[in-house]
């Protein structure tokens, strides 16, 4: 266990929907950061946050948003989904922003129908 | 960007033999090269991590080499056992103040067989 949570586990939608993913960071972590793992495109990164403030961003899709909250959990925005979006997507966190160690969740696999 | 390529994409050995991994990147300005071992329904959990301004780091059975010149590095299992088997990930980011993108390459299917 990364100490990391993510929700909902499973999440199955119908094309043209809206979903949010959630994530708690490691307790004392600062950095959040949001990946993709799909068969065609493997794992890429999204985005980075530190302390509420994106940080870094990867080839996230402007249907796709993030933010981070005061408490510092994390909610990664998915809107106008395609069958393509259909992939897992997992979270990590860090102590700060630089070559720290990134600690997975468990991840959300979301299903576009 | 950084383009890491990974390989083999499958390794299937012998319990107690040695499994080598290996990746290149693109990108000179890396300094930070992590590797991850993802099983089944799981998230990618760290095994080990190099810097750019060290060569080689050892774990236990695991070891990792860092060669900045030729820009790859490995991944090297000894003493294999079952529970090695998994898919193993190699990233490379260039951290620092402005984040820590990791990109991975494209994973090692692990097989040991008993």
């Amino acid at each position: 266990d990364s100490g990391v949570t993510q929700t909902p586990k499973h999440l199955i939608t119908a094309t043209g929907q809206r979903v949010t993913l959630r994530c708690s960071p490691r307790s004392g972590d600062l950095s959040v950061y949001w990946y993709q793992q799909s068969l065609d495109q493997g794992l890429q990164f999204l985005i980075q946050y530190y302390n509420g403030e994106e940080r870094a961003k990867g080839n996230i899709l402007e249907r796709f948003s993030a933010q981070q909250f005061p408490d510092l959990h994390s909610e990664l925005n998915l809107s106008s989904l395609e069958l393509g979006d259909s992939a897992l997507y997992f979270c990590a966190s860090s102590v700060s922003s630089g070559t720290d160690t990134q600690y997975f969740g468990p991840g959300t696999r979301l299903t576009v129908l | 960007g950084e383009n890491v390529e990974q390989h083999p994409s499958t390794l299937s050995v012998q319990e107690g033999d040695s499994a080598v991994i290996k990746c290149t990147y693109s990108d000179s300005a890396s300094n930070y090269f992590p590797w991850y071992k993802q099983e089944l329904g799981k998230g990618p959990q760290l095994i080990i991590d190099i810097r750019s301004n060290v060569g080689e780091k050892k774990d236990q059975r695991i070891a990792v080499t860092l060669n900045k010149t030729a820009k790859h590095f490995s991944l090297h299992i000894t003493e294999t056992q079952p529970e090695d088997s998994a898919v193993y990930f190699c990233a490379a980011s260039r951290a620092g103040n402005a984040g820590n993108m990791l990109t991975f390459g494209g994973g090692t299917r692990l097989m040991v067989k008993p």
